[in-house]
């Protein structure tokens, strides 16, 4: 089945600092992969996406590349705020077979930034 | 603005009793799903809905009921057979199928439950 891995936080960085989250997948087929950021109390917020392999994600200063070879996803930020403290959880989401969008999650990896 | 709202924010079960979450989205998805989310875990998920009057078991079903008369509508039964209901619990929606199997779910705000 399928399943993402993300590295265990959680994460404490200075502001300003480079920030890389690493998430790798194990899926059948061609998932479509997604990098959502939850605040304190909410619901999830989508970030970033790529569908397809070597496309780049890109928002609010946050990259992620679908590495097929590697299977991975992983997360970049050149410089951290302290407003980008939150939860962030990789998901896939298989193009193929059954259409009804099941997201498989990672575990969440939460980020502080300090001033 | 179209969006996914979820109520209450705040919910207190006792002992032996059915409660019952809302969701409600004006986005026109067609599918729409619960996951529930404890503290230092990923989410996981309770149920699913492709159409209007169909609904599946997710990983985590026992203990929970749902319907979905309205396409707009999903609400969660968390029934008193879940001996451990405390926990944040988030509804999605999405677009379904096709040319639209890629992208994201949207979701609500969340609902989070305790029991008294």
């Amino acid at each position: 089945g399928n399943s993402v891995t993300q590295m265990e936080g959680p994460v404490t960085l200075s502001e300003e600092a480079f920030l890389t989250i690493n998430c790798t997948y194990t899926a059948t087929g061609y998932p479509s992969l997604f990098w959502y950021v939850q605040y304190p109390g909410e619901g999830l917020q989508l970030l970033l996406k790529a569908t397809k392999a070597d496309d780049k994600g890109s928002n609010k200063g946050f990259e992620a590349t679908y590495r097929k070879e590697t299977t991975s996803f992983h997360l970049e930020k050149g410089s951290v705020q302290v407003s980008d403290s939150a939860v962030y959880f990789c998901a896939l989401r298989n193009a193929g077979g059954t259409s009804y969008g099941k997201l498989t999650f990672g575990q969440g990896t939460i980020l502080t930034v300090h001033p | 603005d179209g969006g996914i709202t979820q109520s209450p924010k705040y919910l207190f079960r006792k002992e032996g009793q059915n409660v019952t979450l809302s969701c409600e989205q004006n986005l026109n998805h067609d599918a729409m799903y619960w996951y529930r989310q404890d503290p230092g875990q990923g989410l996981r998920l309770i149920y699913y809905s492709q159409i209007v009057n169909d609904f599946q078991k997710g990983d985590i079903a026992e203990g929970y009921s749902v319907s979905r008369e309205k396409k707009e509508s999903f609400p969660l039964t968390v029934t008193s057979a879940q001996k451990n209901p405390t926990a944040f619990y988030l509804c999605a929606s999405s677009t379904t199928g096709g040319r639209h199997s890629n992208q994201p779910q949207h979701f609500g705000d969340g609902t989070r439950l305790s029991i008294l």
